[in-house]
C-alpha cells in the first residue's frame, strides 16, 4: 500500500471547517483514499473513502486532486467532540469489497477549541 | 445494533504468562481483524480472517503470537510467555462482506494489555 504524509498537528476553531491535507504521491491507479479518527482511548472510526471523485456524507467531504496525490478531508463544522487523531490511508480494493489490513501512519492530531 | 465487543478491558499481568484476548464480531460480518496500539503510536495489523479462507498471520510478531476463530464468530488472540514489550492495547475489527458499509472496518473498544 502507498505510504501517506500527513501534518503532526493541526487546531481548529470550533463552528468553522477543519481541512486536514494528506499527501499520497505514489499511489497507484486502482488504490483507494481513506480516512479514519480515533478519538481518545475509543477504537478507530470510519470517515469517508474515495478513488478519484470527491466524496460527502453525513460526517466530512473529502476532496481529491485530479492526479490524485494529494487530498483533503473537511470536517464543515467542526465541534469539539471533533477532536481526535486522523488517519489517512491509502489501500487497495479487489473486486468491488474491501479486505484486508489498514496501514495506519502516525496521523494528525487536530484540536478543536472554543 | 451491536458492535464489536472485546473482553477483558483491561488485563494486567506478570511476565511469562499467558494471556487470551476475546472479541465478538458484529453479527454477519466475515471479516475479522486484530491491531495492536503501542502508547502514543498507530496501529499496527497482527491477522486477518475471512470466512474458511486460511488467516493473513503475516503481521503476528513472533511465535508467542496466535490468533483463533470460530466460524464467523468469536476470535481470540494468544500471547504466550508475555513480555513487557507486549504492553499494548488490542484493537479488534469486524467487516461486512457485500452490501452497504463494506469498506469499513468497525472497531472494538480494544483490551488494554500491561505486562509488569
Amino acid at each position: 500500500d502507498a505510504k501517506t504524509t500527513q501534518p503532526t498537528s493541526m487546531d481548529c476553531a470550533e463552528g468553522r471547517a477543519a481541512n486536514l491535507p494528506c499527501n499520497h504521491s505514489t499511489i497507484s491507479g486502482n488504490e483507494y483514499v481513506y480516512w479514519y479518527r480515533q478519538i481518545h482511548s475509543q477504537g478507530p472510526q470510519y470517515i469517508i473513502h474515495g478513488l478519484k471523485n470527491n466524496e460527502t456524507n453525513e460526517m466530512a467531504s473529502l476532496i481529491i486532486t485530479e492526479d490524485r496525490k494529494s487530498s483533503t478531508l473537511i470536517l464543515p463544522h467542526a465541534t469539539l467532540r471533533d477532536t481526535a487523531v486522523y488517519y489517512c490511508i491509502v489501500r487497495l480494493n479487489a473486486g468491488g469489497t474491501s479486505y484486508g489490513k489498514l496501514t495506519f501512519g502516525q496521523g494528525t492530531i487536530l484540536t478543536v477549541h472554543p | 445494533g451491536a458492535g464489536v465487543s472485546q473482553s477483558p478491558s483491561n488485563k494486567v499481568t506478570e511476565k511469562g504468562k499467558d494471556v487470551e484476548l476475546r472479541c465478538d464480531p458484529i453479527s454477519g460480518h466475515t471479516a475479522l481483524y486484530w491491531y495492536r496500539q503501542r502508547l502514543g503510536q498507530g496501529l499496527e495489523f497482527l491477522i486477518y480472517f475471512q470466512g474458511n479462507s486460511a488467516p493473513d498471520k503475516s503481521g503476528l510478531p513472533s511465535d508467542r503470537f496466535s490468533a483463533e476463530r470460530t466460524g464467523e464468530s468469536v476470535s481470540t488472540l494468544t500471547i504466550q510467555r508475555t513480555q513487557q514489550e507486549d504492553s499494548a492495547v488490542y484493537l479488534c475489527a469486524s467487516s461486512p462482506k457485500v452490501g452497504r458499509g463494506s469498506y469499513e472496518q468497525y472497531f472494538g473498544p480494544g483490551t488494554r494489555l500491561t505486562v509488569t
